[in-house]
């Protein structure tokens, strides 16, 4: 049983670039979630799917965030414009059957703006 | 609003001591489920414990120990003889059941704990 697994790393991009990350949850699991954290601090929520369906997006994510889950498998977040203030680390988590399981995170990828 | 408190942002014991993370939290719902992670230095966090609010029995496992206390709305972490390989930061989660949370979970800002040979 593989774990949930995101891509790539690290990504270094100049500010007012895009990216776009991507996230392959745990098979069976039909919850995937994106947080965000910076140093020092926990994991702040951004999104989640059920499914294909997007049902819950925080204040945090901005107009220059965009996360699709087209088929309900794998996940991609999009940042447009990139800001020095997004410099993160953006994590992915995945869970099966209600909200209140276990949330299983990735490696997380870590984003740093030049 | 839902809040969680995670007071010592730094504990340092030496190898075989006890040590207790504390965890505060605050909520609105009458059904909501607490956690703890793991965060080692590689970065993943690891899942540890999910509590739901109407099961106040302390629980065991191995080294670990966890006390819930809905009287004081804390849900706090023990290590019994403590070892290198738990130097880590540990976050305390919250997540509710009604109100909009839908699931996504609610983090402290996590205790590093530090265990020295």
């Amino acid at each position: 049983d593989t774990g949930v697994s995101q891509d790539p790393r690290h990504k270094i991009t100049k500010r007012g670039q895009n990216v776009t990350f991507r996230c392959d949850p745990i098979s069976e699991h039909n919850r995937l979630y994106w947080y965000r954290q910076t140093l020092g601090q926990g994991p702040e929520f951004l999104t989640y799917f059920q499914n294909e369906a997007q049902l819950e997006k925080s204040r945090l994510l901005s107009d220059r965030f965009s996360a699709e889950r087209p088929k309900g498998s794998f996940s991609t977040l999009e940042i447009q414009r990139t800001e020095q203030g997004d410099s993160a680390m953006y994590l992915c988590a995945s869970s099966g059957g209600t909200g209140n399981q276990p949330q299983h995170f990735g490696d997380g990828t870590r984003l740093s703006i030049l | 609003a839902q809040k969680v408190t995670q007071a010592q942002t730094e504990i340092s014991v030496v190898e075989k001591e006890d040590v207790t993370l504390d965890c505060v939290y605050e909520t609105r719902d009458t059904t909501y489920y607490l956690f703890w992670y793991k965060q080692p230095p590689s970065g993943e966090l690891v899942f540890l414990i999910r509590r739901n609010s109407f099961d106040e029995q302390n629980e065991i496992s191995g080294r670990y120990s966890w006390n819930f206390q809905k009287s004081t709305s804390s849900f706090n972490f023990t290590i019994t003889a403590s070892q290198v390989v738990d130097s880590a930061v540990y976050f305390c989660a919250l997540t509710g059941n009604y109100g909009g949370s839908q699931g996504n979970l609610i983090f402290g800002k996590g205790t590093k704990l530090s265990v020295k040979p």
